[in-house]
């Protein structure tokens, strides 16, 4: 139990155009969902929380235009990087938090490389 | 200011010996710990946790302990194998999110 699919794993894009981003949580209701992002030889870096119905919270430093986030559903949350750019490219990661005490769990991540 | 430091970067085993990764914390409401796996180009799938209460957590070949007073815990793998090689990621939880440490990666030789 407790799966959390992100799609796509990776995508190769032009700069100047957006990437839709997709995280579900297939068998739980994740009523908060998580975005991170890992720069090379560091950390996973939080970018922003995404609460079911409401605006997302962004991180200092992130840009709430650039990285579009919409919870839309209870099982559904987006990023969009809009107008990318080749310094957007990284690996995204999302996690989610379900009240059935499920914890954090991961997707499997996307791999963006902006060309 | 970061609140969850893993200060070894990398560490080396052999197979069959223990890896130890260690993981300090500065932050006091923390109460809630795990550790995470990840290989490369993947997303980081969660290993072991434990909660504030305890002081030590097992599961297999994987213990986690936690010092609260010195605001410490580390994962000890017994014995390696090396298909753990991998980056480990301690993290608390705070706040509704989690904090990450910067990762340990670790290598163990057959």
């Amino acid at each position: 139990g407790a799966v959390v699919s992100q799609h796509p794993s990776r995508v190769i894009c032009k700069s100047g155009t957006s990437v839709k981003i997709e995280c579900r949580s297939l068998d739980f209701q994740a009523t908060t969902m998580f975005w991170y992002r890992q720069f090379p030889k560091k950390s996973l870096m939080l970018m922003a929380t995404s609460n079911e119905g409401s605006k997302a919270t962004y991180e200092q430093g992130v840009e709430k235009d650039k990285f579009l986030i919409n919870h839309a559903s209870l099982t559904l949350s987006t990023l969009t990087v809009t107008s990318a750019h080749p310094e957007d490219s990284s690996f995204y990661i999302c996690s989610a938090n379900g009240p059935g005490g499920y914890g954090y769990t991961f997707g499997s991540g996307t791999r963006l490389t902006v060309v | 200011d970061q609140q969850v430091k893993q200060n070894s970067p990398s560490l080396s085993v052999q197979e069959g010996r223990i890896s130890i990764l260690n993981c300090d914390y500065t932050n006091s409401m923390f109460d809630y710990f795990l550790w995470y796996k990840k290989y490369p180009a993947e997303g980081p799938t969660f290993l072991i946790s434990i909660s504030s209460i305890k002081d030590k957590n097992e599961d297999g070949r994987f213990t986690v302990f936690l010092n609260k007073s010195a605001k410490h815990l580390s994962l000890h793998i017994v014995p390696s194998q090396p298909g753990d090689s991998a980056v480990y990621f301690c993290a608390a939880d705070g706040s509704e999110k989690l904090v990450f440490g910067k990762g340990t990666k670790l290598t163990v030789n057959p």
